[in-house]
This record gives structure tokens, sequence and C-alpha cells, in this order.
């Protein structure tokens, strides 16, 4: 059974940029699936970030899209988002997930990590 | 891409059935069979319930259904027990990208 942990700092300034990895283990990140980020402002609802598959092929949330870099690491059998030039408005838990291939859904979650945007 | 929409609460006796609806565009709900369904306990990460309008994982009990109408989907919850109290989540593929809902409370009375 895939797992998915994320992990990076749980602090960052004002306009800087958020950078977090997802370490996926109990499955291949070169398996037939997307990974993609979600996060959930506090007490709000989630909002899909983006995704990447193997290959390095990406989408990106139109809104987010500016700020946000999704990569792969396949000898590390992981995957990272940035997102710069944040602001208050992006502290939130971030939670990675795997999109299985074929049904195009939220299959596998990690167990989110908050990140708060302060000085 | 603005959010799908959902009703903020919904509650029902245990025993009951409710129905969460899920409205959004005929560039999402409209147009892919492509709609899956989140339930998330305080403190813990979604998990998924519904996928593909109406097909449930393994593990997930039979009293959750899906189903899509033009424009909205709807998640039905059957039977309803303590253990339902969450928020759902729907979700909808929309070309090369996700839109989540708004999300419902679900209080079992």
């Amino acid at each position: 059974q895939v797992q998915l942990q994320e992990s990076g700092p749980g602090l960052v300034k004002p306009s800087g940029t958020l950078s977090l990895t997802c370490a996926v283990s109990g499955g291949s990140i070169s398996s037939s699936n997307w990974w993609s980020w979600v996060r959930q402002p506090p007490g709000k609802g989630l909002e899909w970030i983006g995704e990447i598959y193997h290959s390095g092929s990406t989408n990106y949330n139109p809104s987010l899209k500016s700020r946000v870099t999704i990569s792969v690491d396949k000898s590390k059998n992981q995957f990272s988002l940035k997102l710069s030039s944040v602001t208050a408005a992006d502290t939130a838990v971030y939670y990675c997930t795997m999109v299985r291939g074929v049904i195009l859904a939220f299959d596998i979650w990690g167990q989110g990590t908050m990140v708060t945007v302060s000085s | 891409q603005s959010a799908l929409t959902q009703p903020a609460s919904v509650s029902g006796s245990p025993g009951q059935s409710i129905t969460i609806s899920c409205t959004g565009t005929s560039s999402d709900v409209g147009s892919y069979n492509l709609v899956s369904w989140y339930q998330q306990h305080p403190g813990k990460a979604p998990k998924l319930m519904i996928y593909e309008v109406s097909k449930r994982p393994s593990g997930v009990s039979n009293r959750f259904s899906g189903s899509k109408s033009g424009n909205t989907a709807s998640l039905t919850i059957s039977g309803l027990q303590a253990e339902d109290e969450a928020d759902y989540y729907c979700c909808s593929y929309a070309g090369t990208y996700y839109v989540f809902g708004t999300g419902t409370k679900v209080t079992v009375l």
C-alpha cells in the first residue's frame, strides 16, 4: 500500500518561498499515477494546487499557476512543491496525494503538514 | 474556476438518509463523469468515498452512493450512523485541473 509523508518548514516569512517534499513509500513514483498537492486553510475548504507525472508533465491550478512549481525526483521516490511570493493567505495544511491514473480521484493522502506564513 | 457549490450543513437522525448536492458548471461537473467525494473528520486527512460519480473504493460502506444529473452531483448517505458525522467535499475534474466543492458539514442528531 502506497504511503505519503510530507516534510518541510512549518513557518515561512511573507514574500518568501514555501517548499515542501512528499516522500512516497510502498510503491514507485514512476507508476501510472499522478502526484498532487492540495491545501486547506484553517477552518476552510480544500483547494487543489497542482499535479505532476513521473515524466515531468505538470498541471497547475490557474489561480496559483504563476507562483507554483511542482517537481519530481525519481531517484528519491519523492515529489516537491514550491510556492513563491507567499502571503498570510497561503497559511494552510498542505497535503500531498496520489491521483490514481485511471479514475482521476485523490486515492491516497498524506497526513498533511501545517505551514504558517508569518514574520 | 470557482469552487463547486455545496450546502454548508446537512443533518439527520440515525438511520435516516441524507443527500448532499454539489453544483458546478458545464465546464466541470457537466462535462465529465469524474466527480469524486471525500469525507474528512476533524484533524484528519480527507478520505475518498466515491469516484467516477458513483463508484465506491474497496472498503467504503455501500451506505454511500453517488449520482449526477446535468451540472449537479449528489452524495447520499443511507442508514446514517454517528461515525458519518464529518465534513464532505465533492471534486470534479475540469480538463486540466480539479475543482473542489465548498464543503458540507454533516451532523448526526
